[in-house]
């Protein structure tokens, strides 16, 4: 089955610690997303990648590293120069709906990992 | 820059009901995809319907259909014969070269 996995679920971290959340697609998707969820909040972004070797900042990049050194895996380091790191994160993929020339993307979420700060 | 307004952070509905969530957008683009996705308390987003603003038929899936009024920018969901596996938060998302997401509808299924 194709689809996008997030590990751990659940994810404890001490003050001051870096702490890396894994996300692997076998969707063949070239972009791929992280947000971060918090209550009232909806979604925001943090980084993405649209190919192998190369991502961009989202809305609330500070605190947060990426890499994408395979097209199937996107981690996302939460470092403790983040302020405020407890939150629910999801990675997304999406596909390229290219209607028309322009880039539509349509995203495929994996489960989630929520991250707790002690 | 184009945004996504959810106006109503709370719905409530009978079970067996039908209900409908309001969604508006800003875009000064033609072409665009919009999306509503839903979370039920497990948290997984799932891709509930989608329409291309270039179509004019509004997008039905099963028990889930849209009012797309594109001179309005108004993009609501309807979900008909509301069932208990409806509760979940609903978001309403716009996408031409990103993907723009509202902050969200949740949606309560009394019995």
């Amino acid at each position: 089955d194709g689809g996008i996995t997030q590990s751990p679920k659940y994810l404890f971290r001490k003050e001051g610690q870096n702490v890396t959340l894994s996300c692997e697609q076998n969707l063949n998707h070239d972009a791929m997303y992280w947000y971060r969820q918090d209550p009232g909040q909806g979604l925001r972004l943090i980084y993405y990648s649209q190919i192998v070797n190369d991502f961009q900042k989202g809305d609330i990049a500070e605190g947060y590293s990426v890499s994408r050194e395979k097209k199937e895996s996107f981690p996302l380091t939460v470092t403790s120069a983040q302020k405020n790191p407890t939150a629910f994160y999801l990675c997304a993929s999406s596909i390229d709906l290219g209607l028309a020339g322009g880039y539509y993307n349509e995203q495929f979420f994996g489960p989630g990992t929520r991250l707790t700060v002690l | 820059a184009q945004t996504v307004t959810q106006s109503q952070p709370e719905m409530s509905v009978q079970e067996a009901e039908t209900v409908t969530l309001s969604c508006t957008y800003d875009t000064s683009e033609s072409d665009y995809y919009l999306f509503w996705y839903k979370q039920p308390p497990s948290r997984q987003m799932i891709l509930v319907i989608r329409q291309e603003a270039y179509k004019q038929q509004n997008a039905t899936e099963n028990r889930f259909s849209v009012n797309f009024q594109k001179a309005a920018k108004s993009f609501s969901l309807k979900i008909s014969d509301s069932q208990l596996g409806d509760a979940a938060m609903y978001f309403c998302a716009y996408s031409n070269d990103k993907i723009i997401f509202g902050k969200g509808t949740r949606l309560h299924i009394l019995p």
